[in-house]
């Protein structure tokens, strides 16, 4: 099973900031199989970027992902007020489908 | 537009079992693989269960193996979490999603809670 570890565990930052919130996993995601999430309270996720680099549908291009391998980053180039809440990455190249523990992005 | 809708949950003691389910539409389901995918409360995303499209291959998370069954009825539309032997640690909400590609979810349902206390 992949492990993925996300940091920081918590990220205190203002609007207008720019946000960088690293996934790093304990063995190889070949393909670039990584996936980010958004999810606010009460709400199911929603799928922000695939692919490691490739944004989703509808999502607005403030949001981008980088990396490869094992060591992956979600950018956020200027932050909105609408952009706090708890980020995940998810791994989909082999089952289980794991995520890391997510990383929670607060108001500062 | 895509939809689903999961339904069933509720309060189950210890050792009981629940049957959840998750109606799908705005797309065709008959081929697409379908995922559950859990949450407990204040608590991360833990992949619990996939199925394929035609309902022939199924995965499972270790955590589950042995209690849950995964199915479909793509005449109906409709996929099922069948869970036994309950646990309090499966106390979660359950979200059904659709893949994307392969493992990457771009439509999810709202969860339905599931929990299990006596």
């Amino acid at each position: 099973e992949i492990v993925l570890t996300q940091s920081p565990g918590t990220l205190s930052l203002s609007p207008g900031e720019r946000a960088t919130l690293s996934c790093r996993a304990s063995q190889s995601v070949t393909s670039n199989y990584l996936a980010w999430y958004q999810q606010k309270p009460g709400q199911a996720p929603r799928l922000l970027i695939y692919g490691a680099s490739r944004t989703a549908i509808g999502i607005p291009d403030r949001f981008s992902g980088s990396g490869s391998g094992t060591d992956f980053t979600l950018t956020i180039s200027r932050l909105e007020p609408e952009d706090f809440a708890v980020y995940y990455c998810q791994q989909y190249v082999s089952s289980p489908y794991t995520f890391g523990q997510g990383t929670k992005l607060e108001i500062k | 537009e895509v939809q689903l809708l999961e339904s069933g949950g509720g309060l189950v003691q210890p050792g009981g079992s629940l049957r959840l389910s998750c109606a799908a539409s705005g797309f065709t389901f008959s081929s697409s693989a379908i995922t559950w995918v859990r949450q407990a409360p204040g608590e991360g995303l833990e992949w619990v269960s996939d199925i394929s499209a035609s309902g022939t291959v199924t995965s499972y998370a270790d955590s589950v193996k042995g209690r849950f069954t995964i199915s479909r009825d793509n005449s109906r539309n409709t996929l099922y979490l069948q869970m036994n032997s309950l646990r309090a640690e499966d106390t979660a909400v359950y979200f059904c999603a659709k893949p994307r590609f392969r493992g990457d979810y771009d439509y999810w349902g709202q969860g339905t809670l599931v929990t299990v206390s006596s």
